[in-house]
């Protein structure tokens, strides 16, 4: 079965600084990682995918994460937050890329403060 | 190109009525996915579809919660006999034929029963 942890349902950090939101994941065959956006009243959306390809995805609005096999993780980063990345971050994994039955973590809210 | 529609954004119903969320997939889309999101929790997957078929409906409740993707028309997601424990976010989420990775997000449907 696979699993995702996101270690702190809350991240608060001052605009400008790095923003750090971890993801740990658990499968027993290899993974495929998402981390989606969601803002308030609205849908998720696709900040960035790891298919085996690069280890160091870079994903929209300024985001990367790097996928460290050694260390079960997916973590997202970016170097300095603006105001607007205020939202909540899901982490997810799937098993293949024919059958998408994402599994999610529980969520990270960022707070970003001026 | 629309992205994936659903209706109503907000649905209020009383205890014991009758709730059906609609989901209209990305034009080309032929997969169809529901997530449930209950409060200060991750999203979780209830079933997957294809136009006449279910494909997988694991994460849906045994009881009262049923969903269909017929040949033309929406996807419908039909919870009866509401309880307040159905209270959550409702998210539908499309792709195109298998061997792409990426599913496309709704802005959801936020059920209320009161």
């Amino acid at each position: 079965a696979q699993s995702v942890t996101q270690l702190g349902s809350h991240v608060s950090v001052s605009e400008g600084a790095l923003v750090l939101l971890r993801c740990n994941y658990s499968s027993s065959v290899p993974p495929y990682l998402f981390w989606y956006v969601q803002y308030p009243n609205q849908g998720l959306q696709l900040l960035l995918k790891y298919t085996s390809a690069a280890t160091l995805v870079k994903g929209i609005n300024g985001f990367e994460a790097e996928f460290k096999k050694s260390e079960t993780s997916f973590h997202l980063t970016k170097p300095s937050a603006h105001m607007s990345d205020a939202a909540e971050y899901f982490c997810a994994v799937s098993k293949d890329t024919g059958f998408q039955k994402l599994v999610f973590g529980t969520g990270t809210r960022l707070l970003v403060s001026p | 190109n629309a992205g994936v529609m659903q209706n109503p954004r907000h649905l209020v119903r009383r205890r014991g009525q009758e709730a059906r969320l609609r989901c209209s997939p990305m034009k080309g889309h032929s997969h169809v996915y529901w997530y449930r999101q209950l409060p200060e929790e991750g999203l979780k997957f209830m079933v997957y579809l294809q136009k006449e078929n279910i494909i997988d409906e694991s994460g849906m409740p045994k009881e009262r919660f049923s969903a269909e993707f017929p040949k033309e028309g929406p996807s419908i997601l039909r919870i009866q006999q509401v309880v307040r424990g159905d209270s959550a976010a409702y998210f539908c989420a499309s792709s195109p034929p298998p061997g792409l990775t990426e599913a496309f997000f709704g802005q959801g449907t936020r059920l209320t029963v009161v």
